[in-house]
C-alpha cells in the first residue's frame, strides 16, 4: 500500500534553515510527480510546491518562492523541501502528497510539524 | 492564485442530507473537471472522498456525491452520520499555479 512518512520537522528560529524528508513506498516513486501542502495551526490547505517525476519541472507558491526549493532522490524514494529564511508564518504542518496529475493529489503523509519562533 | 470559496461551517441531524459549495473562477473549478474533495478529522491527514467532480475511490461509501454547475461545485453527504463529523476541502486544478484548495468546512452532524 501507498505510504508517504514525513521526517526531519522541528522548532527553528526566524531567519534559519530546515530541510524535511517524505520517504515514499509502496508504489514506483520515480514515476509520479509529487506536492508539498502546508496546514497552519487551526488553518486550512495550502499548496506549496510541486515537482515533476523525473525532476525536471517544478513550481511554488508565491508565499515561498525563492526561499523553499522541492528536490528528490529517486534512486532513494524520498522528496525533500529546503526551507531557507524562515518566518513566523511559515509554522505548519507539512504534508508530502501523490501528485496524480491533473488531478488534486491522492494520497498525503501524516505530516511534519515545523515551528518558526524565537 | 487565491483560495477557493467555501461556507465555514455546515451542519445537520443524523439521517439528514447536507451540501457543501466550492466556489472558484473559470481558471480552477470552472475550466476544468480535476476538483477533489477531501475530508480531514482532527489530527488526522486528509483522505480523498472525490475525484474528477463526482466520483468516488475505491472504499468510499455511496453516501458521498459530488458535482459542479459553472464555477462552483458541490460535495453532499447523505444520511448524514456522526463519523460524518469533520473538516472538508475542496481542491482543483489551475492554469494559474499548480493546485488550488478551498478555504475548508466544519461539518457538525447535531
Amino acid at each position: 500500500q501507498v505510504q508517504l512518512v514525513e521526517s526531519g520537522g522541528g522548532m527553528v528560529q526566524p531567519g534559519k534553515s530546515l530541510r524535511l524528508s517524505c520517504a515514499a513506498s509502496g508504489f514506483t516513486f520515480s514515476t509520479f510527480g509529487m506536492h508539498w501542502v502546508r496546514q497552519a495551526p487551526g488553518k486550512g490547505l495550502e499548496w506549496v510546491a510541486v515537482i515533476w517525476s523525473d525532476g525536471s519541472k517544478k513550481s511554488y507558491a508565491d508565499s515561498v518562492k525563492g526561499r523553499f526549493t522541492i528536490s528528490r532522490d529517486n534512486s532513494k524514494n524520498t522528496l525533500f523541501l529546503e526551507m531557507n529564511s524562515l518566518r513566523a508564518e511559515d509554522t505548519a504542518l507539512y504534508y508530502c502528497a501523490r501528485m496524480w496529475f491533473p488531478n488534486p493529489p491522492d494520497y498525503w503523509g501524516q505530516g511534519a510539524l515545523v515551528t518558526v519562533s524565537s | 492564485q487565491s483560495a477557493l470559496t467555501q461556507p465555514a461551517s455546515v451542519s445537520g441531524s443524523p439521517g439528514q442530507s447536507i451540501t457543501i459549495s466550492c466556489t472558484g473562477t473559470n481558471s480552477d473549478v470552472g475550466g476544468y473537471n480535476y476538483v477533489s474533495w477531501y475530508q480531514q478529522h482532527p489530527g488526522k491527514a486528509p483522505k480523498l472522498m472525490i475525484y474528477e467532480v463526482s466520483n468516488r475511490p475505491s472504499g468510499i461509501s455511496n453516501r458521498f456525491s459530488g458535482s459542479k454547475s459553472g464555477d462552483t461545485a458541490s460535495l453532499t453527504i447523505a444520511g448524514l452520520q456522526a463519523e460524518d463529523e469533520a473538516d472538508y476541502y475542496c481542491s482543483s486544478y489551475t492554469s494559474i499555479s499548480a493546485l488550488v484548495f478551498g478555504t475548508g468546512t466544519k461539518v457538525t452532524v447535531l
